[in-house]
């Protein structure tokens, strides 16, 4: 099945370690993104990918890294984890910058 | 700034129409989005409109007006599948999404 797939679904972190969350995209989309979701606010962008190769900070990049080597893999990494980063992320694909945006189904990270 | 503001909460009826709003100041403005999010699930596109004027899509239509940096979502015939948040987000001068803090709807029979 067509889409995109984010791995884990949930994972309790300790403080201080370091986490990737997954995100692959089998659509050929050339642009990706990472985002997270708090209660009461809005999605807020962390990092995105125009195309491969390329990456781009978004609203709330401190703290996290991208990397994005092919078309279709878009990892996020948490370099030492902190409670703040404690949140629902979602990593979505679209074909072009203005284009709409397919999410993939989240992952709850809890960072204690 | 930018910034996206739209209800926080609305409540409905079974077989209704409800209209949500959205205000924005986005710049380079470049669209206007919807995505309809359920509780515990992903957001999922409704809408974009980059035009002033209604686009209709079955039962749900979408407004825009840039001149007044205002939207709307339509939801006809209310049906309680569509007990979800609604999410308006505008697109800037960098393709970037501005989004606003979702609208709550709640269905009642």
């Amino acid at each position: 099945i067509a889409g995109i797939t984010q791995a884990p679904t949930s994972q309790i972190l300790a403080a201080g370690r370091r986490m990737t969350l997954r995100c692959t995209q089998d659509m050929r989309h050339n642009a990706m993104y990472w985002y997270r979701q708090d209660l009461g606010l809005g999605l807020r962008l962390i990092h995105y990918s125009n195309t491969a190769g390329t990456t781009g900070k978004g609203e709330v990049p401190d703290g996290y890294s991208v990397s994005r080597a092919n078309t279709d893999d878009f990892p996020l990494t948490l370099a030492s984890a902190v409670p703040s980063q404690t949140s629902v992320y979602f990593c979505a694909s679209s074909e072009r910058m203005n284009t709409e945006a397919f999410f993939g189904q989240g992952t709850r990270l809890t960072v204690v | 700034g930018q910034n996206i503001d739209q209800p926080t909460e609305m409540t409905a009826t079974e077989g209704a129409i409800v209209q949500i709003n959205c205000t924005y100041q986005t710049s380079g403005f470049n669209g206007l989005f919807w995505y309809q999010q359920h509780a515990g699930e992903a957001p999922t596109f409704l809408s974009y409109n980059v035009l002033d004027g209604l686009e209709e899509k079955g039962r749900f239509s979408s407004f825009l007006s840039r001149s007044k940096g205002y939207s709307y979502l339509l939801l006809k015939e209310l049906q309680m599948k569509d007990s979800a948040s609604y999410l308006c987000a505008s697109m800037d001068s960098n393709y970037q999404l501005i989004w606003g803090a979702g609208t709550k709807l709640i269905i009642k029979p």
